[in-house]
């Protein structure tokens, strides 16, 4: 069973039309929620952190949301530059790594 | 700063050959590790390491090894090439204060024949 699911797998928008995508986990005892974005053919680069129920962060575009059994990533009138992979991923107590979902491909039509 | 560095960044090997991808990173990270990634599969993690001399296996270890002899540097070995081995590698790191915090390499797309 998957610890971290992400839906929808892709999502195509208009330019200008806004959505979300979510991430949830059936973990217990999380120490941290993050979210990733990946462009074609690079690594994953670093969004946002979250730790507790009720968390919000935000950059430009994107805002990113925490409850208690998932996260969502909301993204307000987006670009065609939005246009990627975005990872959600989530650590456990010690120093266990990061436990990635399979990620939402988005495009962004314009 | 140049980041995470990998090398090489192609490669093709045929079925039981053996190769090392280089990971390097100049930012004094203490965590370092390795993932791959397939389509529909996400990335999953092979090894980890928390410091110079301490690794430790992933979900998907078999038929990789690691070593972490310097803070720098943090080698994946394939002993024995298979076509199931055919996927992107990325190598990351982060501070121990901020383990959650990667930053990762450009990858190696490696196909074994």
């Amino acid at each position: 069973e998957d610890q971290v699911t992400q839906s929808p797998e892709a999502l195509r928008l208009q330019e200008g039309e806004s959505s979300s995508l979510n991430c949830s986990y059936t973990v217990s005892g999380l120490r941290g929620l993050f979210w990733y974005r990946q462009d074609p053919g690079k690594g994953p680069e670093f969004l946002f952190t979250l730790y507790s129920a009720g968390e919000e962060k935000e950059k430009e575009r994107l805002k990113a949301t925490l409850t208690k059994k998932e996260s969502f990533l909301h993204i307000t009138a987006p670009k065609p530059e939005d246009s990627a992979t975005y990872l959600c991923a989530v650590r456990l107590s010690g120093n266990t790594p990061l436990v990635f979902g399979k990620g939402t491909r988005l495009s962004v039509i314009a | 700063n140049a980041g995470v560095t990998q090398t090489p960044k192609f490669q093709v090997l045929k079925t039981g050959q053996s190769m090392t991808l280089q990971c390097a990173q100049d930012m004094n990270h203490e965590y370092m590790s390795w993932y791959r990634q397939d389509p529909g599969m996400g990335l999953r993690l092979i090894h980890y390491s928390v410091g110079a001399g301490i690794t430790d296996q992933g979900e998907v270890p078999n038929g990789y090894n690691v070593s972490r002899s310097t803070t720098e540097d943090f080698p994946l070995r394939l002993l024995s090439a298979a076509p199931s081995q055919t996927s992107v590698y990325f190598c990351a790191s982060s501070y121990s204060t901020a383990p959650g915090l990667l930053f990762f390499g450009s990858g190696t797309q490696l196909s074994v024949l």
